[in-house]
């Protein structure tokens, strides 16, 4: 089964709005968290790592103005797409790392399809 | 810069037989790869994955072999079920930092 939900699946809405994207560890807690975004016909590119109790490590190009991420729990990281554009229209996903180690595989959740209109 | 190339957008291959999807990374500093499976409207699903220190990992239908000094890896499906029918992404990462992907293959096991 599931054991990382993200929430919603799909965002419609206008542009300005602040869009925030939830992404939630099942059954176990992850301390670090990763932020995803994939444009049509490209690969899954990382923008940010989230990690709980501190500061999220953005990627070069994202703005962290614009991509707010907020770990607040061990279980719980959100993104929020603040004042959306169009061209903010994409597929958002997260993971999440069961145990510390490096050789532990991130489990993702479903994505999050995000259209500004 | 595309670290975790996968040349082949697409693959065919008939039920039963083996299928073999095709990985290359560029960066040596990589030690953990992965490979997901994604179905339409869900997320990638971890299938296997190998370290750096071994150069070949099997569970079950699924093995994945390392060609460090050729920086490619692959992954062999025996036999292909129709249930296998899905995008394959590799993945590789450096010391547990966030994964590379590549673009994904997408597998279509014909009855």
């Amino acid at each position: 089964g599931a054991v990382v939900s993200q929430h919603p699946s799909r965002v419609i809405c206008k542009s300005g709005t602040s869009v925030k994207i939830e992404c939630r560890s099942l059954d176990f807690q992850a301390t670090t968290m990763f932020w995803y975004r994939q444009f049509p016909k490209k690969s899954l590119m990382l923008m940010a790592t989230s990690n709980e109790g501190s500061k999220a490590t953005y990627e070069q190009g994202v703005e962290k103005d614009k991509f707010l991420i907020n770990h607040a729990s061990l279980t719980l990281s959100t993104l929020t797409v603040t004042s959306a554009h169009p061209e903010d229209s994409s597929f958002y996903i997260c993971s999440a790392r069961r145990g510390a180690g490096a050789d532990q595989p991130q489990h993702f959740g479903d994505g999050t399809r995000l259209s500004i209109l | 810069d595309q670290q975790v190339k996968q040349n082949s957008p697409s693959l065919s291959v008939q039920e039963g037989r083996i299928s073999i999807l095709n990985c290359d990374y560029t960066n040596s500093m990589f030690d953990y790869f992965l490979w997901y499976k994604k179905y339409p409207a869900e997320g990638p699903t971890f299938l296997i994955s190998i370290s750096s220190i071994k150069d070949k990992n099997e569970d079950g239908r699924f093995t994945v072999f390392l060609n460090k000094s050729a920086k490619h890896l692959s992954l062999h499906i025996v036999p292909s079920q129709p249930g296998d029918s899905a995008v394959y992404f590799c993945a590789a990462s450096n010391s547990g930092y966030a994964l590379n992907f590549g673009k994904g293959t997408s597998l279509l096991v014909t009855p």
